[in-house]
């Protein structure tokens, strides 16, 4: 069975900051992974994703994140946060086989609130 | 960017009643996806459906769910008949295919249902 877990409900944090979103998984094989942000209102939009090769992925909008093996983890972070960045983060796992590609496990999501 | 659109974005109904939930894909789109989430829960994957059939399914996905796309239109989901358990946010993710980089999920902002 596959699982993702994102620790933090919610996180605030000032505007300039750093930012690390943290997310955890539980999968046997190397997992397909993905983070998703979710502005109110508005569907998923995909941040950036990791299958495979070096283990640091750029994203949109400068956000990053590194997968660890060894961790079994897949931390979002941005080192400086623009208060148009307050959304929902959820971290997501993907078989990646065929049609499983498209199965994503979601963890609960983490609410960012940045304060001006 | 692509969009999917759901629509209603809120439907209240009376239990036993059938309700159907509609999504606008992407238009070249091949794959399409439903997804459930429970308020304060993670989202779960229901159901995915390519070339007229579902290709896979969850526990979740109740003998009173079912799916289609007739004629290239909406991509529905219809509950029939509804239960207090169905009440959720649901949303509709479409791709344009499962392996690469076509495999993005585009998803869409959602329909809250209610059932009294």
């Amino acid at each position: 069975a596959q699982s993702v877990t994102q620790p933090d409900a919610r996180v605030t944090v000032s505007e300039g900051a750093s930012l690390q979103l943290r997310c955890k998984y539980s999968y046997s094989a190397t997992p397909y992974l993905f983070w998703y942000v979710q502005y109110p209102r508005q569907g998923l939009q995909l941040l950036l994703k990791y299958y495979s090769g070096d283990p640091v992925v750029q994203g949109v909008n400068s956000f990053e994140a590194e997968f660890s093996k060894s961790n079994s983890s897949f931390h979002l972070q941005k080192a400086s946060v623009h208060w148009s960045d307050s959304a929902v983060y959820f971290c997501a796992l993907s078989r990646g086989r065929g049609s499983a590609l498209g199965r994503l496990h979601f963890g609960a999501g983490t609410q960012l609130i940045v304060i001006p | 960017g692509p969009k999917v659109l759901q629509i209603p974005s809120h439907q209240i109904i009376d239990m036993g009643q059938m309700v159907t939930l509609n999504c606008d894909p992407v238009s070249n789109h091949l794959y399409f996806y439903w997804y459930k989430q429970i308020l304060g829960q993670q989202m779960e994957f229901l159901v995915n459906f390519y070339n007229g059939k579902v290709m896979e399914k969850s526990k979740l996905f109740k003998d009173q769910f079912s799916v289609e796309r007739p004629d290239g239109s909406y991509f529905t989901l219809k509950i029939q008949p509804t239960a207090l358990e169905d009440s959720a946010v649901y949303f509709c993710a479409s791709s344009f295919g499962t392996g690469g980089s076509a495999e993005t999920l585009y998803f869409g902002s959602g329909t809250r249902l209610t059932v009294l």
